[in-house]
């Protein structure tokens, strides 16, 4: 399996709702990761797991909250969301950077939402 | 930080000629990707290049690697329709324990017959 698996693949939410997104790996790749994508911009990270424990945020607000519950899954939890978080949210895993190598992103289908 | 500066931005070409696509970044490194991204979709990993003097080619597609100048190439020959999309290049960036990918701002490829 080379695949990394997002759902839903659009969600709408209104700014007083909370949802979250998903994200499955079964690579075996021990860093997995959340980019933000806007429209003809390039991905922005938001957070790195590295052995399921949180290594990278990148000052993301609180609204915006990852979990990573075992190596294979990632979680994005949304809650109290602005207009302006509409985006594509892409997930992502690769090898640890630590372990020599390509250390190819694998990139998942993305989950598009929407916030009215 | 690091940067990392693609040009041009946009790119239309007509069939059957050639290109080349730039990314120049502003600290060392030591991997350097090339993805591809469809209109509403995910990224596509192109090439990784990992040395001075790396090149890798892929059908239509080469890319290359100088890390003495901090630039890469991805050289597009005999331009073909389907390859219309838009082309990223990212960095890596290795701050302390912390490994991160560092992207350009892509480079919107359309190709006209």
């Amino acid at each position: 399996d080379t695949e990394v698996t997002q759902t839903p693949k659009h969600l709408v939410m209104g700014m007083t709702n909370k949802k979250s997104l998903k994200c499955e790996q079964h690579m075996g790749h021990r860093a997995m990761y959340w980019y933000k994508q806007k429209a003809k911009k390039p991905p922005e990270l938001m957070f790195v797991y590295s052995y399921e424990k949180l290594s990278i945020n990148e000052s993301v607000p609180s609204r915006f909250s990852p979990e990573c519950p075992n190596s294979s899954l990632l979680n994005l939890h949304l809650h109290a969301l602005q207009p302006e978080d509409s985006a594509l949210y892409l997930c992502a895993s690769s090898q640890d950077w630590r372990t020599s190598g390509a250390n190819v992103l694998t990139f998942g289908a993305g989950s598009r939402l929407t916030v009215l | 930080e690091l940067k990392v500066e693609q040009n041009p931005l946009f790119l239309s070409m007509q069939e059957g000629k050639n290109y080349t696509i730039y990314c120049n970044y502003s600290t060392t490194s030591d991997r350097l990707y090339w993805y591809r991204q469809d209109p509403g979709k995910s990224l596509e990993s192109l090439f990784v290049l990992l040395s001075n003097g790396a090149v890798k080619q892929e059908g239509r597609l080469m890319a290359s690697l100088d890390t003495k100048a901090r630039l890469s190439t991805l050289h597009i020959t005999a331009a073909v329709h389907d390859l219309s999309a838009t082309y990223f290049c990212a960095v890596l960036n290795s701050g302390g324990s912390n490994y991160k990918l560092t992207f350009g701002k892509g480079t919107l490829l359309t190709v006209n017959p």
